[in-house]
C-alpha cells in the first residue's frame, strides 16, 4: 500500500518569496506522483505530475517539482508566489498498474502575505 | 482536456431524506470512477472505487447501504446518501479514469457540497 505524508500543514510565505511544499511518500513499488491545488469551496486542480522520464516537472504556473527516488520525496517549489497562490496543495500518490485510487497526504494550506 | 462534472455542486436537504450526487465524465468514457469524502480542513478519504457495470468496491469504514453507488454506463456514475445525517455533511468529489488509460489519465469533478440540516 501506499501512502504520502506532508509534513506542514501550514506555510505562510511572503509575497514574491521562495517557496516549497514537502511530499514524502512511502511504496513497495514504483508510483506516479501528483500534486493538485484546491481553493475555498472547489473542487482539486492538478498542478503537475510525474509519471515517467525526467524527474523535474514543470507546470504552467511557475511550479515544479522534483521526482527523489532515493529520498522519496516529490517537493513542490516556486521561486516566486503571488497572493493568488494561497490554497490548499495535496500531494497523492498511486500505483502506475490498473486502474487504482489516488492516495492523497493530508494538504498543506499555503498562505501567501503581502 | 478532458472533463468531468458532477451535480449538484450544492445540496441542503432534511435529515432522513435521501440524496443524488451525479458524476459524468463529459468527452471521454470512464470504465473506473472513485468516489472520496473531504471534510472541513481535511484530505481527500477514498470511498469506494466504481467499475462499470459492476458493483462499487467500498473502502474499510464505508456504509455500503448508506452510499449506494451506481456506475450503470461508461460516462456516469452516481452516489446516493441515503437516509442522510447531519454527520454525513461534507464534500463529495468522484474522479475518473479515462477508458484504457489508466491512473495516468485522471480526472477530478468540482465536488458537490452536501449538507443535512
Amino acid at each position: 500500500a501506499q501512502s504520502v505524508t506532508q509534513l506542514d500543514s501550514q506555510v505562510p510565505v511572503f509575497e514574491e518569496a521562495p517557496v516549497e511544499l514537502r511530499c514524502n511518500y512511502s511504496s513497495s513499488v514504483s508510483v506516479y506522483l501528483f500534486w493538485y491545488v484546491q481553493y475555498p469551496n472547489q473542487g482539486l486542480q492538478l498542478l503537475l505530475k510525474y509519471l515517467s522520464g525526467s524527474t523535474l516537472v514543470e507546470s504552467i504556473n511557475g511550479f515544479e517539482a522534483e521526482f527523489n527516488k532515493s529520498q522519496t520525496s516529490f517537493h513542490l517549489r516556486k521561486p516566486s508566489v503571488h497572493i493568488s497562490d494561497t490554497a490548499e496543495y495535496f500531494c497523492a500518490v498511486s500505483r502506475p498498474s490498473g486502474n487504482t485510487p489516488l492516495v492523497f497526504g493530508k494538504g498543506t494550506r499555503l498562505s501567501v502575505i503581502a | 482536456g478532458a472533463v468531468v462534472s458532477q451535480h449538484p455542486s450544492w445540496v441542503i436537504c432534511k435529515s432522513g431524506t435521501s440524496v443524488k450526487i451525479e458524476c459524468r465524465s463529459l468527452d471521454f468514457q470512464a470504465t473506473t470512477m472513485f468516489w472520496y469524502r473531504q471534510f472541513p480542513k481535511q484530505s481527500l478519504m477514498l470511498m469506494a472505487t466504481s467499475n462499470e457495470g459492476s458493483k462499487a468496491t467500498y473502502e474499510q469504514g464505508v456504509e455500503k447501504d448508506k452510499f449506494l453507488i451506481n456506475h450503470a454506463s461508461l460516462t456516469l456514475s452516481t452516489l446516493t446518501v441515503t437516509s442522510a445525517h447531519p454527520e454525513d455533511s461534507s464534500f463529495y468529489i468522484c474522479s475518473a479514469i479515462r477508458a484504457g488509460a489508466g491512473t495516468g489519465e485522471l480526472f477530478f469533478g468540482e465536488g458537490s457540497r452536501l449538507t443535512v440540516l
